[in-house]
């Protein structure tokens, strides 16, 4: 089975600076979700990465799937209060949406003003 | 649209009873999926579906039933509580070739189990 491990588990920034959170797959990576939670909250989709050497972009926060598709990163630039919660990586067998996901344990993230 | 909608928000159930958790979607999407999340855990899968009458095991599928006769209904059966199966449970759907808008997840159902 496939696992995922993030790294930080946990990261406090000051307001304004960037910031970098990793996923790592123990398997190919055919499609890598990445989420934002916030606290008690539901799973807002980010982005999501199939090809080696792609990299996405949202607003500030930009995605890469490293060549070897076996890990992700997630680089937030500037960073702002909005920005705090939890990161999650998940990916599908298949990169087809059908077999569910597999999440890593997240990356819990506060801002400092 | 509503997306997805997960029913109820919050549950207390005592050992040994029984429920079902309501996942409902209006999206026309194929698959469909549980996770339960844990403090220190991340979200596990526990059943999926790939359509009405397909179903199959997750990583963490005991304790947990679950059967799709639409496409819009996705439940999640506990047959026996047990206080390990207090969590936070999350539904999903999705659908071929998911990349612009990933998996659609619920607002949640926190059971606790006394």
């Amino acid at each position: 089975s496939q696992e995922l491990e993030q790294s930080p588990q946990s990261l406090i920034v000051q307001e304004g600076k960037n910031l970098t959170i990793n996923c790592t797959s123990s398997k190919t990576l055919y499609g890598l979700y990445w989420y934002k939670q916030k606290y008690g909250e539901g799973l807002i989709f980010l982005m999501m990465l199939q090809k080696g050497g792609e990299e996405k972009s949202h607003e500030k926060i930009t995605a890469k799937l490293d060549e070897k598709k076996q890990q992700s990163s997630l680089h937030i630039t500037a960073s702002q209060p909005s920005h705090a919660g939890i990161y999650l990586c998940g990916a599908d067998g298949t990169g087809g949406g059908a077999d569910g996901l597999t999440f890593g344990k997240g990356t819990h993230l506060i801002i400092q003003p | 649209n509503a997306g997805v909608t997960q029913t109820p928000k919050f549950q207390v159930l005592k050992t040994g009873q029984s429920m079902t958790l309501q996942c409902a979607q209006d999206m026309n999407h194929e698959y469909m999926s549980w996770y339960r999340q844990d403090p220190g855990m991340g979200l596990r899968l526990i059943h999926y579906s790939v359509g009405a009458g397909i179903t199959d095991q997750g990583e963490v599928p005991n304790g947990y039933n679950v059967s799709r006769s639409t496409t819009e209904d996705f439940p999640l059966r506990l047959l026996s509580a047990a206080p390990s199966q207090t969590s936070v449970y999350f539904c999903a759907s999705s659908y071929s070739g998911t990349g612009i808008y990933g998996y659609t997840f619920g607002s949640g159902t926190r059971l606790t189990v006394v």
